[in-house]
C-alpha cells in the first residue's frame, strides 16, 4: 500500500531535549515536505526537499533541521525544542517526474508533539 | 500576497442536508486549487483539485467544487452530508513549484 508513515504519532518531551520525528514514504517520490498545523493558522511549511541531499527552508524553519540522505526518508529534527514548537506535524511527499510542480502531495497521519 | 481564506471556522449541518464550505483565494496568476479533508486522527486526504478546464470539479466521497474566477472562490459542496463527513476541511492554493499555501480550515460538525 502506498503510504507516508511518521513516527512517533504522539510525543511529550521537555524543553531542550533533542528529538527526531521520522518520515518515510514507499512511493519513490522525489519531493518531501514538513508542515506544522496550529489552530487558526492552518498548515505552514517548515522545510522541503526536492531529492536526496537537496533541502530548503519553507515558511517557518526556525528551530528545525532536516536531512535527506535516502530518497524514502526525511526526518525532522528539533535540536532544542521549546514550548512554541508544540504542534501537529505532517510529512508529505509527491512525485516530480513530470516536472510540472503541480503534483498531488500525499500526507502522513501526523505527529502530535507537546513540549513542556 | 498569495493567500487562502476560509471564513467559517466551524459549520454544523444536519445529516442529509446539503453542505457548502467557502474558500476565497488571492493570487495574481491562474490558481491551482485543492481541497483536503482531515478526519480525526488521520492525515490529510485529497478530495479534489482544480488546475484548468471545467470549472466544476468532481472529487471523491461525493464532493464537488466550483471555481469562480470573478469571485476568487473555490467553494466545496456536497448535496447530502453523512455523519462520516465530520472532519476538518482545508482549502489550499499552489503558489510555486510544489508549494502549497493552506487556509485555516473549517471544522464540519454533523448533527443527527
Amino acid at each position: 500500500e502506498a503510504q507516508v508513515t511518521q513516527n512517533p504519532r504522539y510525543l511529550i518531551t521537555v524543553t531542550g531535549k533533542k528529538l527526531t520525528v521520522t518520515c518515510s514514504q514507499n512511493m519513490n517520490h522525489e519531493y518531501m515536505s514538513w508542515y506544522r498545523q496550529d489552530p487558526g493558522l492552518g498548515l505552514r511549511q517548515i522545510y522541503y526537499s526536492m531529492n536526496v541531499e537537496v533541502t530548503d527552508k519553507g515558511d517557518v524553519p526556525e528551530g528545525y533541521k532536516v536531512s535527506r540522505k535516502e530518497k524514502r526518508n526525511f526526518p525532522l529534527i528539533l535540536e532544542s525544542p521549546s514550548p512554541n514548537q508544540t504542534s501537529l506535524y505532517f510529512c508529505a511527499s509527491s512525485s516530480l517526474l513530470r516536472g510540472s510542480g503541480r503534483e498531488t502531495q500525499y500526507f502522513g497521519p501526523g505527529t502530535r508533539l507537546l513540549v513542556l | 500576497a498569495q493567500s487562502v481564506t476560509q471564513p467559517d471556522i466551524h459549520i454544523t449541518v444536519s445529516e442529509g442536508a446539503s453542505l457548502e464550505l467557502r474558500c476565497n483565494y488571492s493570487y495574481g496568476a491562474t490558481p491551482y486549487l485543492f481541497w483536503y479533508v482531515q478526519s480525526p486522527g488521520q492525515g490529510l486526504q485529497l478530495l479534489l483539485k482544480y488546475f484548468s478546464g471545467d470549472t466544476l470539479v468532481q472529487g471523491i466521497k461525493g464532493f464537488e467544487a466550483e471555481f469562480k474566477r470573478s469571485q476568487s472562490s473555490f467553494n466545496l459542496r456536497k448535496p447530502s452530508v453523512h455523519w462520516s463527513d465530520a472532519a476538518e476541511y482545508f482549502c489550499a492554493i499552489l503558489t510555486g513549484f510544489q508549494k502549497l499555501v493552506f487556509g485555516t480550515g473549517t471544522r464540519l460538525l454533523v448533527s443527527p
